[in-house]
C-alpha cells in the first residue's frame, strides 16, 4: 500500500469555481503534513503546512483528519494561474518525506 | 541566489556511462535529500543527509547509485553505468532540519531545480 495516495485528476474547472482535493496516508505515526505545487517542469514548491486545526491562506483552505488519515486542500475561485499538479506530502518522525503521485488541476477561462 | 542550486540542468548520456551530479544546497540548512521523479509521478525519496552523515537510503538505490556530502556542505549524486530506466528529473531539497525533530515549519522543503537525465 502506498504511503500517499491521491486521484490522480485531472480536475477540469471554469475560472472562479471551488474544487477541492483530497489525499489519504497510510501510517497513523505521520507527523507533519504539506500541500505542494508544480508547474509542468518545474521543481515543487511549498504550498501550505497543514495543523491539525486547519489553516487558511487567502483562496486555499487546507484541513487534516488525523482519525481517518485524510488531508484535504480547498481552493476557492480558482484562478487561471491555479493550474498546476498539487502533491500531498506526509512527514514521519520528522525525517523521510512521503508524497503522493499528485492531482492535476486545469482551470478554464 | 539563495536557493538551492542544481548543476547540470539537463544531463544526457549513452547507457552504460557513469554520471555526477551536484547539490548546493540553502546554505544554513542541515538536511539534504535525494528524489527521483518521473512523468506522472511524485518525487520518491532516495536518500538524505543530516550534515556530512547519511542517514537513509532507499531500496529504489541500488549499488550502482552513490551520494556524499563530504563538508556537510553541497552534496554529489554519482550514477555508474547509466541504464534506460534511470532516465528521470533528479530533484534535490533542503531543510533547516534538526537531530530532534521540530514544527512543521521546521521541516519545510525547499527544492533545487532538479537535473534531468536521458539515457540513450
Amino acid at each position: 500500500r502506498k504511503e500517499v495516495e491521491q486521484d490522480p485528476g485531472p480536475f477540469n474547472v471554469p475560472e472562479g469555481a471551488t474544487v477541492a482535493f483530497n489525499c489519504t496516508y497510510s501510517n497513523s505515526a505521520s507527523q507533519s503534513f504539506f500541500w505542494y505545487r508544480q508547474d509542468c517542469r518545474k521543481e515543487p514548491k511549498l504550498l501550505m503546512s497543514v495543523y491539525s486545526s486547519g489553516n487558511e491562506d487567502g483562496r486555499f483552505t487546507a484541513q487534516l483528519n488525523r482519525a481517518s488519515q485524510y488531508i484535504s486542500l480547498l481552493i476557492r475561485d480558482s484562478k487561471l494561474s491555479d493550474s498546476a499538479t498539487y502533491l500531498c506530502v506526509v512527514n514521519r518522525n520528522f525525517n523521510k518525506f512521503y508524497f503522493g503521485s499528485g492531482t492535476k488541476l486545469n482551470v478554464k477561462p | 541566489d539563495t536557493g538551492v542550486s542544481q548543476d547540470p540542468r539537463h544531463k544526457i548520456t549513452k547507457r552504460g556511462q557513469n554520471v555526477t551530479f551536484r547539490c548546493d544546497p540553502i546554505s544554513e540548512h542541515n538536511r539534504l535529500y535525494w528524489y527521483r521523479q518521473t512523468l506522472g509521478q511524485g518525487p520518491e525519496f532516495l536518500t538524505y543527509f543530516q550534515n556530512e552523515a547519511q542517514l537513509e537510503k532507499s531500496r529504489l538505490l541500488s549499488d550502482r547509485f552513490s551520494a556524499e556530502r563530504p563538508k556537510g556542505s553541497f552534496s554529489t549524486l554519482e550514477i555508474q553505468r547509466t541504464e534506460q530506466g534511470d532516465s528521470a528529473m533528479y530533484l534535490c531539497a533542503s531543510t533547516p532540519g534538526g537531530t530532534s525533530g521540530g514544527s512543521s515549519s521546521y521541516n519545510e522543503q525547499f527544492f533545487g531545480p532538479g537535473t534531468r537525465l536521458t539515457v540513450l
